[in-house]
C-alpha cells in the first residue's frame, strides 16, 4: 500500500506555526514526498515536494527526516485561509496521486 | 491564466441513467487526470490521459465507467447505467507532462448525485 500515515485531524491558532506529521516507513529511495492541500469545496492544490533535503517555498517549509520515513509541513504563521485537508503522498511523479484521508487542519481566530 | 475547469459543478441524474462529464485542462498541459472523492475521503485515482492515450486506466472501477480525450485536449468521464454508489465528486487535473515531478492542477470539480 502506497499510501501514508497521518492524524486525522490537528487545530492551531492564528499566526502561530504548524507543524504537519507524516509517516512513511515503507518509502522506497527514489520515492518523492509530495504536499497537497484542498480547502473546502476546492479541488486539492500543490504545496510542496521533495525527496531527501529540507525544502522552502512561498507556501511552507518540507523538513523530512534523515532516515525518510517521516516528514513534516511546516506553515510558519498559519491564517485562516491555511485551514484545509493536507494530503501526505509519497510517489515517484506526477503519475497517479494516491491520497489518503490527510489530515484535517483547523485554524482558530 | 485559466485554470482546470469542469462541468457540469452539479448533476443530478437517476439511477440507470447516462452521465457524461466534462474537463477542459490548462492550455499546453499534455496530461490530464480524472479521481473521485467520496464524502470524508480523499481523492481516489480513475485514470490519467498522456496526449490523447490513456496510459493508466487501473482506477476505473468496472467497465460502466469510460473515458476519452480524443484531441488530446479536452476529456469526457462516462458513466454508463449509473448507480446510487457512484454518487461523488468527480475531479480533473493537468499537468504540464506525466514525467518527472510536474505538479498537478487540480479543477474545482463535479458533484454527481444518482437518485
Amino acid at each position: 500500500d502506497a499510501k501514508t500515515t497521518q492524524p486525522n485531524s490537528m487545530e492551531s491558532n492564528e499566526e502561530e506555526p504548524v507543524h504537519l506529521p507524516c509517516n512513511h516507513s515503507t518509502i522506497s529511495g527514489t520515492d518523492y514526498i509530495h504536499w497537497y492541500r484542498q480547502l473546502p469545496s476546492q479541488g486539492p492544490e500543490y504545496v510542496i515536494h521533495g525527496l531527501t533535503s529540507n525544502v522552502n517555498n512561498r507556501m511552507a517549509s518540507l523538513a523530512i527526516a534523515e532516515d525518510r520515513k517521516s516528514s513534516t509541513l511546516i506553515l510558519h504563521r498559519a491564517t485562516l485561509r491555511d485551514a484545509a485537508v493536507y494530503y501526505c503522498i509519497r510517489g515517484q511523479g506526477a503519475q497517479k496521486l494516491v491520497f489518503g484521508q490527510g489530515t484535517r487542519l483547523t485554524i482558530n481566530p | 491564466g485559466a485554470g482546470v475547469s469542469q462541468t457540469p459543478s452539479n448533476k443530478v441524474t437517476e439511477k440507470g441513467k447516462y452521465v457524461e462529464l466534462r474537463c477542459d485542462p490548462i492550455s499546453g498541459h499534455t496530461a490530464l487526470y480524472w479521481y473521485r472523492q467520496s464524502l470524508g475521503q480523499g481523492p481516489e485515482f480513475l485514470i490519467y490521459f498522456q496526449g490523447t492515450g490513456a496510459a493508466d486506466d487501473s482506477g476505473l472501477p468496472n467497465d460502466r465507467f469510460f473515458a476519452v480525450r480524443p484531441e488530446g485536449s479536452v476529456s469526457t468521464l462516462k458513466i454508463q447505467r449509473t448507480e446510487r454508489g457512484d454518487s461523488a465528486v468527480y475531479l480533473c487535473a493537468s499537468s504540464f507532462t506525466s514525467g518527472g515531478l510536474n505538479e498537478q492542477f487540480f479543477g474545482p470539480g463535479t458533484r454527481l448525485t444518482v437518485l
